[in-house]
């Protein structure tokens, strides 16, 4: 069975690191790409980046490329997301995803962790 | 990029009953390309339907995908109490892939 277990929620404060984790089991973790979706309060889905564990090869959504940075530590099967100085704006509760290929650069999702809420505040 | 608009925003029904979603593209998604997703409180999302139609492993076969170039539908044929959550459609026809706003599922 394929699963994403995904770490605790976090509160942190404005300027504050983090380092959220994503660990895949029940298949090939090197095999296949993983990614991160937001989902911000009341708000939709928005779509991070993914990132390929067998060569950490990774690819950023418009929107978040220098704000988060992705990665993966295939040995122990286990995805990162880390932001070096968050923002009030960072909170939302955040998905780890296995994307699967649509053929044009964009992928959906068959496989979702429970997600991680962080929670960012003075 | 595209915008995919969901209506309605909420739906009001009763178990039992039958429940139509709609997807409407801001352009023709390529190869209908387009995914739905269930989300429960507190339980990772769950992938319904691929490729506008396909239904994903250990899905009732209670949901169903139709549509093409810009309008999709999502119908749940009879509505068990636990299809009373959010629902999200996705195109994945042109980066960067892209969802709804989501549909609320209700009990009337």
């Amino acid at each position: 069975e394929v699963q994403l277990v995904q770490s605790r929620a976090e509160v942190k404060k404005p300027g504050e690191s983090l380092k959220i984790s994503c660990k895949g089991s029940g298949y090939s973790f090197s095999n296949y790409w993983i990614g991160w979706v937001r989902q911000m309060p009341g708000k939709g889905l928005e779509w991070m980046g993914i990132i390929y564990p067998g060569d950490s090869e990774s690819r950023y959504s418009p929107s978040f490329q220098g704000q988060v940075t992705m990665s993966v530590d295939k040995s122990i099967s286990t995805a990162y997301l880390q932001w070096s100085s968050l923002k009030a704006s960072d909170t939302a509760v955040y998905y780890c995803v296995r994307p699967r290929d649509g053929g044009y650069g964009a992928f959906y999702f068959d496989y979702w962790g429970q997600g991680t809420l962080v929670t960012v505040s003075s | 990029e595209i915008v995919l608009t969901q209506s309605p925003g909420t739906l009001s029904l009763s178990p039992g009953e039958r429940a139509t979603l709609s997807c409407r593209a801001s352009q023709s998604v390529r190869r209908s390309n387009l995914a739905w997703y269930q989300l429960q409180p507190g339980q990772a999302p769950r992938l319904l339907i691929y490729g506008a139609s396909s239904r994903a492993t250990g899905i009732p076969d209670r949901f169903s995908g139709s549509g093409s170039g810009t309008d999709f539908t999502l119908t749940i044929s009879r509505l068990e109490p636990e299809d009373f959550v959010v629902y999200y459609c996705q195109q994945y026809g042109s980066s960067p892939g892209t969802f709804g706003q989501g549909t609320k599922v209700e009990i009337k």
